[in-house]
């Protein structure tokens, strides 16, 4: 059976800290493909990233960076000099690799407070 | 290029009534899907329409019913409103071009319903 996990259910962090995310997805696949999406207190979802599982190169985008190392099915997702607006829950959501149009499965997220 | 809407914004209705809550996709998009997010929770899929055809279903009962319009925008209809179905509603809106690889989903700010 395939399961995501995102085991921290609170981060609570000091403006200008690094924060890591973290998204473990057991699976027997061997590729998949795993989305991030930021979810503020107005409600909107917005999408942050698609990655597969045959690429381990780090993505940076910004402040953003993400991870991903196949030994342990981790894919976490760092916030450098993290902000007061980086505060939401973010979820991550796997999809296998030949799932085409089928729905998102989401973990049930992580609530990031950045205090000023 | 216009996001995805939704509407109402609020919902407030009594039990055993019946709802109906819409979505305009982003332009350009050919498939809806609607997901439930309870507190807390993350979001669960409800079901997905691909060119006014339902293309998949979620663990929900039949009298959560929709539509998709020839312009892609959607309705999601809820019947004999039960106190369990307060929760926030979100649309989502792809591009599907009959391609294995999962594509990302773009979500609009959602339809709060509390039920009473």
């Amino acid at each position: 059976a395939q399961k995501v996990t995102q085991a921290q259910t609170e981060i609570s962090v000091v403006e200008k800290e690094d924060v890591t995310l973290d998204c473990v997805y057991e699976t027997r696949d061997t590729t998949y493909y795993l989305f991030w999406y930021k979810q503020p207190p107005s409600g909107e979802l917005v999408f942050l990233i698609r990655r597969n599982s045959f690429d381990e190169q780090n993505e940076i985008s910004g402040r953003y960076s993400w991870n991903f190392q196949k030994s342990t099915s981790s894919f976490n997702f760092t916030i450098t000099a993290s902000q007061v607006v980086d505060s939401a829950v973010y979820f991550c959501a796997p999809a296998p690799w030949n799932s085409g149009n089928t729905p998102l499965v989401f973990g049930k997220g992580t609530r990031l407070s950045v205090i000023a | 290029e216009t996001g995805v809407t939704q509407s109402p914004t609020h919902l407030i209705k009594t039990r055993g009534q019946q709802v109906t809550l819409r979505c305009s996709s982003q332009s350009g998009h050919n498939t809806v899907s609607w997901y439930q997010q309870a507190l807390g929770q993350g979001p669960q899929f409800i079901f997905q329409y691909y060119r006014e055809e339902e293309n998949g279903r979620g663990n929900f009962p039949p009298r959560f019913s929709g539509l998709q319009f020839p312009n892609y925008s959607s309705e999601l209809n809820v019947n004999a409103l039960e106190l369990d179905d307060s929760a926030l509603y979100l649309c989502a809106s792809s591009l599907w071009i009959r391609s294995l690889i999962p594509y990302e989903q773009y979500f609009g700010p959602g339809t709060r319903l509390t039920v009473t």
